[in-house]
């Protein structure tokens, strides 16, 4: 069975500070691995993917992911956050038919 | 391309009647899912699709039905709407196996 565990519900950061979101995943089988952003009242928008490959993987709005296999991680990072990047991120696992396993989301706050 | 579209965009019901949330996409994509959102849950797998004729059930499918007569359609059905269906609720499409997901805006339901 695959889960994906989102550790932190809620992260508050200063305005150009770094951030990382973490997440971490159980699957037996070979897992695609994907972080959504969720702006308020909105629907879910891809940040960036992790299929295969090299395990860092830059995203829209200059997020990137590394894909830590022995630790089972697909953390989240930007070097400066920006107040428009306040939202809620998700980390998801696919494996299989096709379907996207959610983490219970990371709500970041970006502070001025 | 219009992309994911849901209606209606919100929607309030009384405990016991029924209704059908509508999902189309015009991206010609086979798999189609339904996910519904809860706080402090993310985002749950409802029903989803592989193609036109084709639905299984996902991880939270009871008091729904779904259907697939054709590619670009996949509504959801609430036959007897209860207070616990209450929710956000997010269609999604894919083209293939290892591709992105497109979620539409989501249509918010209250059931009293």
């Amino acid at each position: 069975a695959q889960s994906v565990t989102q550790l932190d519900s809620q992260v508050p950061v200063f305005e150009e500070a770094p951030v990382e979101l973490r997440c971490n995943y159980s699957s037996s089988v070979s897992v695609y691995l994907f972080w959504y952003v969720q702006y308020p009242n909105q629907g879910l928008q891809l940040l960036l993917k992790y299929l295969s490959g090299s395990t860092l993987v830059k995203g829209i709005n200059g997020f990137e992911a590394e894909f830590n296999k022995s630790q089972t991680s697909f953390h989240l990072r930007k070097p400066s956050v920006h107040i428009s990047d306040t939202a809620e991120y998700f980390c998801a696992v696919r494996t299989g038919a096709n379907n996207l396993f959610f983490g219970t989301g990371t709500r970041l706050t970006v502070i001025p | 391309n219009a992309g994911v579209t849901q209606t209606p965009k919100f929607q309030v019901l009384k405990t016991g009647q029924s209704m059908t949330l509508q999902c189309a996409q015009d991206m010609n994509h086979e798999y189609m899912s339904w996910y519904r959102q809860d706080p402090g849950m993310g985002l749950r797998l409802i029903h989803y699709s592989v193609g036109a004729g084709i639905t299984d059930q996902g991880e939270v499918p009871n008091g729904y039905n779904v259907s697939r007569s054709t590619t670009e359609d996949f509504p959801l059905r609430l036959l007897s709407a209860a207070p616990s269906q209450t929710s956000v609720y997010f269609c999604a499409s894919t083209p293939g196996r290892e591709e992105t997901q497109y979620f539409g805006p989501g249509t918010r339901l209250l059931v009293l």
